[in-house]
């Protein structure tokens, strides 16, 4: 089946430690997008990926990393620096172009302790 | 930068009651999506209106985007526990670099 897949669906990590959250799609679509949910906020995006070997920041990149080194992997680094990093992320994709909806996996919830 | 606007930010219904959640756009909508979420799970496209005036219905679902495409409307008739969850719209950004903006959601909750 086509889809997107997220893992791990729960994540606990340390105070410092950097931690990698993997997003993997079968739907060959070129776009891929990273965005935060945090209560009450809606969704932020923090990266995009329009293109393999090419990825935008979006509104809240600071203290994340990316990579899109194959078309169907965007994994995301969660890093020391971020402040607050205890948060359920979502991946998604889409076909590039306009009026296409976004296909998204089943998040990823990181509490950093 | 474009917003988008969701009222009311929670509902609760009772079960076979209709309910209308709004999405208010600051420019105008290019592609209006909505979708549903349920509770740490990930979001479930419904459906996406495009041209000012658009209706679309879904089982018992049925969205609407106004004539100047600056805000859409979901309706659920005769509404049922399966119902409940947050509901959500998106659009494109409009600015030609694909991404999506989304409202703060709407959490809707259907008493049996």
């Amino acid at each position: 089946d086509g889809g997107i897949t997220q893992s791990p669906k729960y994540l606990f990590r340390k105070e410092g430690q950097n931690v990698t959250l993997s997003c993997e799609q079968n739907l060959n679509h070129d776009a891929m997008y990273w965005y935060r949910q945090d209560p009450g906020q809606g969704l932020r995006l923090i990266y995009y990926s329009q293109i393999v070997n090419d990825f935008q920041k979006g509104d809240i990149a600071e203290g994340y990393s990316v990579s899109r080194e194959k078309k169907e992997s965007f994994p995301l680094t969660v890093t020391s620096a971020q402040k607050n990093p205890t948060a359920f992320y979502l991946c998604a994709s889409s076909s590039r172009g306009m009026n296409t909806e976004a296909f998204f996996g089943q998040g990823t919830r990181l509490t950093v302790v | 930068s474009q917003e988008l606007e969701q009222s009311p930010q929670s509902l609760i219904v009772q079960e076979g009651k209709n309910l209308t959640i709004n999405c208010t756009s600051s420019k105008t909508l290019y592609g209006l999506y909505w979708y549903k979420q349920k509770y740490g799970e990930g979001l479930i496209f419904l459906m996406m209106l495009q041209k000012g005036g658009e209706e679309k219905s879904h089982e018992k679902i049925t969205a609407k985007l106004d004539e100047k495409k600056q805000q859409s409307s979901l309706h659920i008739t005769a509404s049922q526990p399966s119902h409940a969850g947050i509901y959500l719209c998106g659009a494109d950004e409009g600015s030609g670099t694909y991404k999506y903006i989304f409202g703060t959601g709407t959490r809707l909750k259907v008493l049996a």
